[in-house]
């Protein structure tokens, strides 16, 4: 079964820092792009960064672009996001997600995600 | 901002069809696949429909994708209380930078 679990979430002040992980298992992890997405608490999704499946190509929303850096260990199996400069907007449940497209040595995150992870929240609150 | 707008709300009867419209530009839904996701209350989303039209293992047939030129739709028959949702599109964006955009979401309530 696979399986995405996310950690790493918590309080920080405007300015701070947060590293998420995710911990992927049930599937082979280096055959996969990986993303992160978004859910500000009653809001809909927003997409927030990918990365192809030995991270040579990584992309990421406008509003995180330079702050926000995802990267992954094929070697454990681990994908992160390490969130610097936080912003009361970045406030939100993140979710760990698959990508699904085309196979290695493919430069894409996924044509789309599944399956995806609980979410973890983040709360940026001073 | 979502740059892929769909209706706020649909609603009938279990055992009905709905259908939910998701607009986009030639930049999104015309020159990308487009994804549908649904989220049921208080749990992660799950993937509904991939590149325009399939299903992945386990979604039953009763869901179904379709897609012309900047819209895309999604068609939900046999409605059932279990379908009670926010769904969500999804697709790629080549402007500019690219980057992944998710549509204002869509929820459904069975009557």
């Amino acid at each position: 079964e696979v399986q995405l679990v996310e950690s790493g979430g918590g309080v920080v002040r405007p300015g701070g820092s947060l590293r998420l992980s995710c911990a992927a298992s049930g599937f082979n992890f280096d055959d996969y792009g990986m993303n992160w997405v978004r859910q500000a608490p009653g809001k809909g999704l927003q997409w927030v960064s990918g990365i192809n499946w030995n991270g040579d190509n990584t992309v990421y929303t406008d509003s995180v672009q330079g702050r926000f850096t995802i990267s992954r260990d094929n070697a454990k199996n681990s994908l992160y996001l390490q969130m610097n400069s936080l912003r009361t907007e970045d406030t939100a449940f993140y979710y760990c997600t698959r990508g699904i497209g085309p196979p290695p040595p493919s430069n894409s995150p996924g044509h789309c995600f599944g399956p995806w992870g609980q979410g973890i929240l983040v709360t940026v609150s001073s | 901002q979502s740059v892929l707008t769909q209706p706020p709300s649909v609603s009938a009867a279990p055992g009905q069809k709905v259908t939910i419209s998701c607009s986009g530009s030639r930049s999104n839904i015309d020159n990308n696949y487009i994804s549908w996701y649904q989220q049921l209350p208080g749990t992660a989303p799950k993937l509904l429909i991939y590149d325009n039209n399939k299903r992945p293992s386990g979604i039953p047939d009763r869901f179904s994708g379709s897609k012309s030129g900047t819209a895309a739709t999604l068609g939900i028959t046999g409605l059932q209380t279990g379908d009670e949702a926010e769904y969500y599109c999804g697709a790629w964006d080549s402007s500019r930078s690219a980057s992944y955009v998710f549509g204002t979401g869509t929820k459904v309530t069975v009557l």
